[in-house]
């Protein structure tokens, strides 16, 4: 079955400090790969998203993730973190061509400390 | 833009009884997704319409849940009777189409089944 894995649940950081939260898939075909946001008492939002080309996609806010295909990941990076990320981060991923469901991940809780 | 919009933002019910939640997604989005996020879960996808077809039903519990979106536009999504378990967020998003698409969510109605 396909699945979508992101093992930190909580990560605690210090302004200024380097972040790099996992996400691992296991689909069997062309994927197309999202990275979510919801910051405390917001709507779920799109932080970036790759579809094909370049692996190393940029999204808002400074966020980046790479997607390296032979290890099923995508992983979500921005080298110094403000305390204005603490949100919860949710990784998406779906099949590509037709009509393919989204699966998220479990999500992961960032908390930022000034 | 506006964004979705959804109602109830919160509601109490009694196990057994019935509920009933709306959204209206972003004028001219042809897909409308509802999800159930459980607490400490992602959003798990439990119907997709395009337009005001079902694309994918799979996961929605249908001896107790039902959704419509009859003209295309807006929906509702239904539980009756309501158990337990049924207690989560409920989001609603839209995007222009499937798939590709960024998919845009609403505030969410928090169920409490009690």
């Amino acid at each position: 079955a396909q699945s979508v894995s992101q093992h930190n649940h909580h990560v605690i950081l210090s302004e200024a400090a380097s972040l790099e939260l996992g996400c691992n898939y296991s689909y069997g075909g062309t994927v197309n790969l999202f990275w979510y946001v919801q910051y405390p008492g917001q709507h779920l939002q799109l932080l970036l998203k790759y579809f094909s080309g370049d692996p190393l996609v940029k999204g808002i806010k400074g966020f980046e993730a790479e997607f390296i295909k032979s290890k099923f990941s995508f992983n979500l990076r921005k080298p110094s973190v403000q305390w204005s990320d603490t949100a919860e981060y949710f990784c998406a991923v779906t099949l590509s061509g037709g009509y393919q469901k989204v699966t998220f991940g479990t999500g992961t809780k960032l908390q930022v400390i000034p | 833009e506006a964004g979705v919009a959804q109602s109830p933002r919160y509601k109490i019910i009694e196990k057994r009884q019935s509920v009933a939640f709306w959204c209206n997604p972003i004028s001219g989005h042809a897909t409308l997704y509802w999800y159930q996020q459980i607490l400490g879960q992602g959003p798990k996808l439990l119907i997709q319409f395009q337009n005001n077809g079902v694309v994918d039903d799979s996961q929605l519990p249908k001896d107790r849940f039902s959704a419509e979106r009859l003209k295309g536009v807006d929906s509702t999504l239904k539980i009756q009777p309501a158990k337990l378990e049924d207690s989560a967020v409920y989001l609603c998003a839209s995007s222009l189409a499937y798939g590709m698409s960024e998919q845009y969510f609403g505030p969410g109605t928090r169920l409490t089944v009690t």
